[in-house]
Order: C-alpha cells, then sequence, then structure tokens
C-alpha cells in the first residue's frame, strides 16, 4: 500500500493567520490526491480533489498544490470554523490516509 | 444527498455484524459506494467499495475473506457484512458515496461497531 504521510501533527494559528499542511506519498500518486477536514465528532467533509481543485461551494481560502509524492494545503487568513483536524488521501491505488494535522 | 448507517452495536470477537446504509437524494443505481471507517482517537481507512451494478467489488487486505459489502440498487441500500469480528475492527464505520475513483463527497453520519469480550 502506499503510505502517506502528513506534517506536522499539529499546526498552532491565530485567526487571521495562514496554515501550510504538508503531505508525502511513499510513492508517486500523480495528482490523486485528495484533502479532508473533519471536526470533533463529525464526519469528514471533501475539500479537495486532484490535488488542486476545489469541491463547489469550498471558500477559496483553501487551496491545493503539489504532485507525484509531496502536496501542500494551504489554508489563508484562517477563520475560526477552520479549525479542525486535516487528512490526505491518495486514490492512485488502493485509497489510504495520512494521520492528520490538526489545526489549533 | 443523505446516507443513513445502521447496525452497528456491541459484538463479542468472532462474533458478526451487517451493517446497513440508506441512500437518498441520488439516483442510488448511478454510483459507485463505499465504506471508511475510523478508531477511536486514530485516522481514516478505507474498507470496501462496490460499482454501481455490483459487477466490482474491493476490500481493505485486513477484512478480506471476512467483510463483504453488497447493495441492493432497488432499495437503495448498502451493505456490510462483517464476520469473525476482531478487536481491532473497533471503529465508527461511514457510509460514503465514491465518486468512481475512491474519493467520498458524501457521508453518512457513522455508525458505531465494538468489538469486545
Amino acid at each position: 500500500d502506499i503510505e502517506m504521510t502528513q506534517s506536522p501533527a499539529t499546526l498552532s494559528v491565530s485567526p487571521g493567520e495562514s496554515a501550510t499542511l504538508s503531505c508525502r506519498a511513499s510513492q508517486s500518486v500523480g495528482t490523486m490526491l485528495a484533502w479532508y477536514q473533519q471536526k470533533l465528532g463529525q464526519a469528514p467533509r471533501l475539500l479537495i480533489y486532484g490535488a488542486a481543485t476545489r469541491v463547489t461551494g469550498m471558500p477559496v481560502r483553501f487551496s491545493g498544490s503539489g504532485s507525484e509524492i509531496d502536496f501542500t494545503l494551504t489554508i489563508s487568513s484562517l477563520q475560526s470554523e477552520d479549525f479542525a483536524v486535516y487528512y490526505c488521501q491518495q486514490y492512485k491505488d488502493w485509497p489510504t490516509f495520512g494521520q492528520g494535522t490538526k489545526v489549533e | 444527498v443523505q446516507l443513513v448507517e445502521s447496525g452497528g452495536g456491541l459484538v463479542q470477537p468472532g462474533g458478526s455484524l451487517r451493517l446497513s446504509c440508506a441512500a437518498s437524494g441520488f439516483t442510488f443505481s448511478d454510483f459507485w459506494m463505499g465504506w471508511v471507517r475510523q478508531a477511536p482517537g486514530k485516522g481514516l481507512e478505507w474498507v470496501a467499495n462496490i460499482k454501481k451494478d455490483e459487477s466490482e467489488k474491493y476490500h481493505l487486505d485486513s477484512v478480506k475473506g471476512r467483510f463483504v459489502i453488497s447493495r441492493d440498487n432497488a432499495k437503495n441500500s448498502l451493505f456490510l457484512q462483517m464476520d469473525s469480528l476482531r478487536v481491532e475492527d473497533t471503529a465508527v464505520y461511514y457510509c460514503v458515496r465514491d465518486e468512481g475513483f475512491a474519493v467520498a463527497i458524501y457521508w453518512g453520519q457513522g455508525t458505531v461497531v465494538s468489538v469486545s469480550s
């Protein structure tokens, strides 16, 4: 299976600041990479797929980039509702998720 | 789009459970469907997915031979038959609409499966 590694495990930021989350694949996944947001007690929510395509209705402050092995999710001007855990997921092979980055 | 899971509960190791997911708000037979689980305090794990017409099914290696995904398009329902349950299968199980390449836009609220003696 393709292993996904996210960093950092926890990111401490203040509202209005930007956050940069990283995700690395153990082998190339092209751009078959998605990002999800999960708030406590809720199901995950898809933010981005194809490494950089925002889901319809997702705020433009969420942006994804990268290809092959290294990927980034950037949240510009963090809002209070953005504090959550973020997971990356590859779907090049059997789908696997990273262990998550908590934005606090 | 609404996905509503049921069938979770407490079961002893070696036991069985059958999870169900009732889908509404879209043409069920037009979409792949899947199950994703999350162990307590842990990350996400894709368990299984199934093609629109049930002609293709895929399962996570660790559940092969124990879990079987199925669907009933006439009843807009998705199922996960779980046999020989292990302690490590304890998790919240989410029903998801698979957009055709193991990406899930729509998720249910989850059903809790606890395997313990």
